[in-house]
């Protein structure tokens, strides 16, 4: 049983498409986010969710939207994709905001 | 402005070689310092949350430690499954609970 799951794995695209990353969690938990890891690793929050509010980083261009269709659910629209897109991206929850986060196994996203 | 620091970023070590990883960081206010660990192609797993400084935590091999500018992951006679980047996130007071990461240490343990 897969805790936090999301497809596709692998997304190849050209630019100017829109694409859709789904997340799903098991775990009952109440808050989600995703993440991007760019080539050098490094992890940025984009947006952490729960049924409550939605925290968006103000980085985040707004091509990039959360929609939650219910608390297990937290998928990422991406529209216009870029080049600089490019990267993988994580869904993660936690039940709580001082317990570690449980991730998926990550989408790599390539625009080409 | 709120960072942190890996150190080093790539570690070598022969099973059952001794070390440890450094995270620095410089936060108005911690609320926690968190570890994780990542292989390659999976996201990262949770292993230790630190709250304050003096703060111990251990699993295995690992021992993680807590002041209040850096934290140590110690490990302790490594195995080759020990081999993964290990990352280091912080959650600073009033940052609406959101971590910021390290780049992580590529730990290499060669049997």
């Amino acid at each position: 049983d897969t805790a936090v799951s999301q497809t596709p794995k692998y997304l190849v695209t050209q630019m100017g498409n829109d694409k859709s990353i789904k997340c799903e969690q098991n775990l009952g938990h109440d808050t989600m986010y995703w993440y991007k890891q760019d080539s050098k690793k490094f992890l940025k929050i984009m947006f952490s969710y729960n049924n409550k509010e939605l925290i968006i980083n103000e980085t985040v261009p707004n091509r990039f939207s959360p929609k939650s269709p219910d608390k297990a659910h937290l998928n990422l629209h991406i529209n216009s994709l870029e080049l600089g897109d490019s990267a993988v991206y994580f869904c993660a929850s936690s039940d709580s905001d001082r317990r570690g986060a449980f991730f998926g196994q990550g989408t790599r996203l390539t625009v080409v | 402005e709120d960072q942190v620091t890996q150190s080093p970023e790539a570690l070598r070590l022969q099973e059952g070689e001794s070390s440890s990883l450094n995270c620095s960081y410089t936060v108005s206010g911690l609320r926690g310092l968190f570890w994780y660990r990542q292989d390659p192609g999976k996201g990262p797993e949770f292993l230790f949350t630190l709250y304050s400084a003096g703060e111990e935590k251990e699993k295995e091999r690992l021992k993680a430690t807590l002041t209040k500018k850096e934290s140590f992951l110690h490990i302790t006679a490594p195995k080759p499954e020990d081999s993964a980047t290990y990352l280091c996130a912080v959650q600073a007071a009033g940052s609406n609970y959101q971590l910021i990461w390290g780049a992580g240490t590529k730990l290499i343990i060669k049997p």
